[in-house]
């Protein structure tokens, strides 16, 4: 019964390729963001979206380019992908119309290794 | 721009002892302090949170102090047993948007 899931849990490619890596939430929230966690393990905001708009664009390289089809998808696609892409990914989704609504729910990652 | 500093960067605490992690703001606006923990090969979790109309807010065994003046907060475990050791990140947001601003992290050993 995952609240929010990520596809693929690992990804291994070669430097330049293209890659997506995909997030879904089933908690009904409203919100969703994606997260860049080092290997000195800083979490770093990159996207947000709420209701399929982005709200929150960070200091990102156009390389990386976010898609949101519906409240309960969000997307990250990279592209020419370059050695310092090497991380780990979260995707979380908070609600914005709730109670708790700054508490973010995240997923268990997607460890990309660019080689 | 760091906006939020957390220190230890690693602790290590005998079991039964108590834990403690700090962390220090900048930014006035912040109004939500969470504290979020994650075990390797997870995504982090809330533990605990609080807003800065109270000084301290207690769960079971995790307390979070709240210093507004100071603009700081730590986070205080009690009697800390070895499934606590994991990566604690403090957080801090304010505004419409939400966005939260980690901390570093500490990594948090205890041992048997």
């Amino acid at each position: 019964d995952t609240a929010v899931s990520q596809t693929p849990k690992y990804l291994v490619t070669q430097m330049g390729n293209d890659k997506s890596i995909k997030c879904e939430q089933n908690l009904g929230h409203d919100t969703m963001y994606w997260y860049k966690q080092d290997s000195k393990k800083f979490l770093k905001i990159m996207f947000s979206y709420n209701n399929k708009e982005l709200i929150i664009n960070e200091t990102v390289p156009n390389r990386f380019s976010p898609k949101s089809p519906d409240k309960a998808h969000l997307n990250l696609h990279i592209n020419s992908l370059e050695l310092g892409d090497s991380a780990v990914y979260f995707c979380a989704s908070s609600n914005r119309r709730g109670g708790e609504k700054e508490t973010q729910y995240f997923g268990p990652g997607t460890r990309l290794l660019v080689l | 721009q760091q906006q939020v500093k957390q220190s230890p960067q690693s602790l290590i605490v005998q079991k039964g002892g108590i834990s403690i992690i700090n962390c220090a703001y900048e930014n006035t606006a912040f109004d939500y302090f969470p504290w979020y923990q994650q075990f390797p090969g997870k995504g982090p979790a809330l533990l605990i949170a609080i807003r800065p109309d109270v000084s301290e807010k207690k769960e079971g065994r995790f307390t979070i102090s709240f210093n507004k003046s100071a603009k700081q907060f730590s986070l205080h475990i009690m009697d800390s047993q070895p499934g606590d050791s994991a990566t604690y990140f403090c957080a801090a947001s304010g505004g419409s948007n939400y966005k939260l601003t980690f901390g570093k992290g500490t990594l948090l050993t205890v041992n048997p």
